[in-house]
């Protein structure tokens, strides 16, 4: 069973909508990660939180806020989406670099897919 | 700009069977080479992992042969399994010591029995 838990599994959310997807992770963790995956694409990196920070935003369109209210918790907040948005969300965790022993190993979880009508 | 190029899309393998999966960088700083399996409907998880320091890591029955003046690394699935059947990435940091990853385009494996 995956350590990073995503929240909902499945959401269907209408253009003038507001949602939020939720992570959570109990490893310890100090850095954060929300990646989207279309079908048959590789992963691509969104946003990288470090110590609760927002450290990466790959310039990805305001109408995707994050948030990390603690070191456990990451959230992704939705507004005013796209049908071209609809993918796999997914979230991870991994050590912080730099520290004794990282193996840089990302830990992600199954993923919240996200449904724009 | 495409940094890590991965081949092929897609894998037919016998049971029993070796699976080659190969990748090729550009960035000479990147200093770790992961793979990640992927099954349907679930998230990416780490499979084997390298550094440019050595040449070849095995565990188990997957191999990470990396050759650092060709620039190029690659997965060996050795007696390969319908269990198998996944998604492969291969993937690079996005910066010396970085932990956000560069993630190649993704082989769907297929081990029939």
């Amino acid at each position: 069973d995956t350590e990073v838990t995503q929240t909902p599994k499945h959401l269907v959310m209408g253009m003038t909508n507001k949602k939020s997807l939720k992570c959570e992770q109990h490893m310890g963790h100090r850095a954060m990660y929300w990646y989207k995956q279309k079908a048959k694409k590789p992963p691509e990196l969104m946003f990288v939180y470090s110590y609760e920070k927002l450290s990466i935003n790959e310039s990805v369109p305001s109408r995707f806020s994050p948030e990390c209210p603690n070191s456990s918790l990451l959230n992704l907040h939705l507004h005013a989406l796209q049908p071209e948005d609809s993918a796999l969300y997914l979230c991870a965790s991994s050590q912080v670099l730099g520290r004794r022993g990282n193996t840089g190993e990302l830990f992600f979880g199954e993923g919240s897919r996200l449904t724009v009508l | 700009q495409q940094q890590v190029k991965q081949s092929p899309q897609s894998l037919i393998v016998q049971k029993g069977g070796i699976s080659i999966i190969n990748c090729a960088y550009e960035n000479t700083a990147f200093d770790y080479f992961p793979w990640y399996q992927q099954f349907p409907g679930k998230g990416p998880a780490l499979l084997i992992a390298i550094r440019p320091d050595v040449s070849e890591k095995k565990e188990g029955r997957f191999t990470i042969s990396f050759n650092k003046s060709a620039k190029q690394f690659s997965l060996h699935i050795m007696d390969s399994q319908p269990g198998d059947s996944a998604t492969y990435f291969c993937a690079a940091p996005k910066g010396p010591g970085a932990n956000n990853l560069f993630f190649g385009t993704g082989t769907r494996l297929t081990v029939i029995p």
